[in-house]
């Protein structure tokens, strides 16, 4: 059974860059879709884009410019950064896999168990 | 993007009881609609998808309905697992996009 994990910093000062790695077990990362979301405390869910194990990816345009989705197949993992960041940046975030269809998007399972990042000096 | 709204924002409601809630999308997604239940301080858990489809292992009590822009995920018998937070999530289109939750509470 696919399990996911996500580690990283907790703790990003404002206009520096967030990091986080989801490390995939159980199965391999090839011939999937996985994706981050995040929530931020109180709040709903917001979907930050996707990574194919090729390395092809799509982002959510509201964060376009700040996000890049990388990864590695050798190590199973898939990472996110997020650059420049405030505190409407604070949330938990998620990785998950990405189950879709040839003619639509993505719905998510499983997911992993979510780290929270909070940006504060 | 596509707007997903959901109502009630609030449900409360008793053991037993059956409850449905409401997803409506801006613009038609056809069938690529999923649900999913959070429960507080866990990640949120496949319920359905394409509208209706169950997802493997989840009770037969839940179900999915709907079409177009306007969908309901039905709990026919409430259990006390149930009471938690639901969210539908379109995929007709990206960005991906979910709705602002349910709170489903203990009457």
């Amino acid at each position: 059974q696919v399990q996911l994990q996500e580690s990283g910093p907790g703790l990003v000062k404002p206009s520096e860059t967030l990091s986080l790695t989801c490390t995939v077990s159980g199965g391999s990362i090839s011939s999937y879709y996985w994706s981050w979301i995040r929530q931020p405390p109180g709040k709903g869910l917001e979907w930050i884009g996707y990574i194919y194990y090729s390395g092809s990816t799509n982002y959510n345009p509201s964060l376009k410019s700040r996000v890049t989705i990388s990864v590695d197949t050798s190590k199973n993992q898939f990472s996110l950064k997020l650059s420049s960041v405030t505190a409407a940046d604070t949330a938990v975030y998620y990785c998950a896999r990405a189950r879709t269809v040839a003619v639509a998007g993505n719905w998510f399972d499983p997911w992993g168990q979510g780290t929270l990042v909070t940006v504060s000096s | 993007d596509i707007q997903m709204t959901q109502s009630p924002s609030t449900l409360s409601a008793s053991v037993g009881d059956r409850v449905t809630i409401t997803c409506r999308a801006s613009q038609s997604i056809s069938s690529w609609l999923a649900w999913y239940q959070q429960k507080p301080g866990k990640a949120p858990k496949l319920l359905i998808y394409k509208a209706s489809s169950l997802e493997s292992g989840v009770p037969s009590r839940f179900s999915g309905s709907g079409s177009g822009t306007e969908f309901t995920l039905t709990i026919s018998s409430l259990q006390p697992d149930d009471f938690a937070t639901y969210y539908c999530q379109q995929y007709n289109s990206y960005p991906i996009t979910f709705g602002q939750g349910t709170r489903l509470e203990i009457k």
